[in-house]
């Protein structure tokens, strides 16, 4: 079993909608989690990071975690053409210094 | 800029050269790692390292492949006798462990390697 789920997609949704990026695992003791947006041929850029369980407010963007289910979310609200990129979930134990990645999920946001 | 910096972006390379990828990491931070992706694939971790230490090396492939981190200068991975299987980005990451923020990572932009 991975320690990090993510469903690949890709995820084609209207623009204006609202998305649902989610990830499972299976590590309790991670702490720290992560939520990337990778546009093609370009690196991973820091979207959301949250530690332990609860919700995030950044914009247009919400990252929930729910440690008792070992299931984080990301939710992007009135979505855009440019937020049509791979998205991965990432998390980490504290002080363990390693970080576990989701395959990363494919959203095309359609105008 | 402050950010990690990498280079060269985009590296051709003949079957059986070396291929130097260097990487200067986020202004204060101490520690970098090594990341790979394939094509329509996820990131695979290959090293991690603090400067003059290799922490963790377990998805390093055992021969050609080699990443170190001079106490003065960038760190480098470093890949001899390149095969077209090595064709990849291959993305560093860095952080500061110990600060509030130290447990999460910030990436470069990448190297393209090509072998051709």
């Amino acid at each position: 079993q991975k320690e990090v789920e993510q469903d690949p997609g890709p995820l084609s949704v209207p623009e204006g909608a609202i998305v649902s990026l989610n990830c499972t695992y299976s590590n309790s003791a991670f702490q720290y989690f992560m939520w990337y947006r990778q546009y093609s041929r370009k690196g991973p850029e820091l979207l959301m990071y949250t530690y332990s369980s609860g919700n995030k407010e950044d914009g247009r963007f919400t990252a929930q975690v729910d440690k008792s289910s070992k299931y984080i979310s990301l939710f992007i609200r009135d979505s855009q053409p440019s937020d049509s990129a791979t998205y991965l979930c990432a998390m980490s134990i504290p002080n363990f210094n390693k970080f576990y990645f989701g395959s990363g999920t494919k959203l095309n946001v359609k105008p | 800029n402050a950010g990690v910096m990498q280079n060269p972006r985009h590296l051709v390379r003949r079957r059986g050269q070396e291929a130097r990828l260097r990487c200067s990491p986020m202004k204060g931070h101490s520690h970098v790692y090594w990341y790979r992706q394939l094509p329509e694939e996820g990131l695979k971790f290959m090293v991690y390292l603090q400067k003059e230490n290799i922490i963790d090396e377990s998805g390093m492939p055992k021969e050609r492949f080699s990443a170190e981190f001079p106490k003065e200068g960038p760190s480098i991975l470093r890949i001899q006798q390149v095969v077209r299987g090595d064709s990849a980005a291959y993305f560093c990451a860095s952080s500061h462990p110990g600060t509030v923020a130290g447990n999460t990572i910030y990436f470069g932009e990448g190297s393209w390697l090509t072998v051709v």
